[in-house]
């Protein structure tokens, strides 16, 4: 069993609506979440972490947490086409494991 | 300013050479990684350093051997090259190595092993 999976994707949305990427993972003790973009040639870059369950919130984006599950999603609300990218997971537990990503496109 | 800079951006050479790619931050972290990332864009780590230390290790060939001079670089040498080790390889910074840091990437090197 992979450490992280997530919806492989492609993931395509109309402008304005909102684009739901949902992540599980296998380590039960892990205790901090990340959501990085990636835009195509280019690096990762950090766009939320969460360590408690629940919703975190910043700007349009949303991080959900539920540890009981093994589940981490990030919803982007209101998507624009600069949100095209692929949405990388990442969990950590002694080492930062990433899922495989999700390329969403943002349809104009 | 570039926080994490990693050099060359690609590199192109052929099977059985030996290449190096280095990696600097300025950022003040104590923790340095090697990331690669596979034509499937799935991103594995391959070594982490905290203060010069090794501290992860992850199952990658012995060619590969990172060295760490001071803790604001990190660099990589790859000996034999092979058609397989064809990526884009990242360099990564993070304050500590406790959970709840998150890393800071450089720009990645394109290695084309031909």
């Amino acid at each position: 069993q992979k450490e992280v999976e997530q919806n492989s994707g492609p993931l395509s949305v109309p402008e304005g609506a909102i684009a739901s990427l949902n992540c599980t993972y296998s380590d039960r003790g892990s205790q901090s979440f990340f959501w990085y973009r990636q835009y195509s040639g280019k690096s990762p870059e950090l766009i939320m972490f969460i360590y408690s369950n629940g919703d975190k919130e910043d700007g349009r984006f949303t991080a959900q947490l539920n540890k009981a599950s093994q589940y981490v999603s990030l919803l982007i609300r209101d998507s624009q086409p600069s949100d095209s990218a692929t949405y990388l997971c990442a969990v950590n537990d002694y080492k930062l494991s990433f899922g495989a990503g999700t390329t969403v496109t943002v349809r104009a | 300013d570039t926080a994490v800079s990693q050099t060359p951006k690609y590199l192109v050479t052929q099977m059985g050479n030996d290449k190096s790619i280095k990696c600097e931050q300025n950022l003040g972290h104590d923790t340095m990684y090697w990331y690669k990332q596979d034509s499937k864009k799935f991103l594995k780590i391959m070594f982490s350093y905290n203060n010069k230390e090794l501290i992860i290790n992850e199952t990658v060939p012995n060619r590969f051997s990172p060295k760490s001079p001071d803790k604001a670089h990190l660099n990589l040498h790859i000996n034999s090259l092979e058609l397989g080790d064809s990526a884009v390889y990242f360099c990564a910074s993070s304050q500590g190595t406790g959970y709840n840091s998150p890393l800071h990437f450089g720009n990645g090197t394109r290695l084309t092993v031909t």
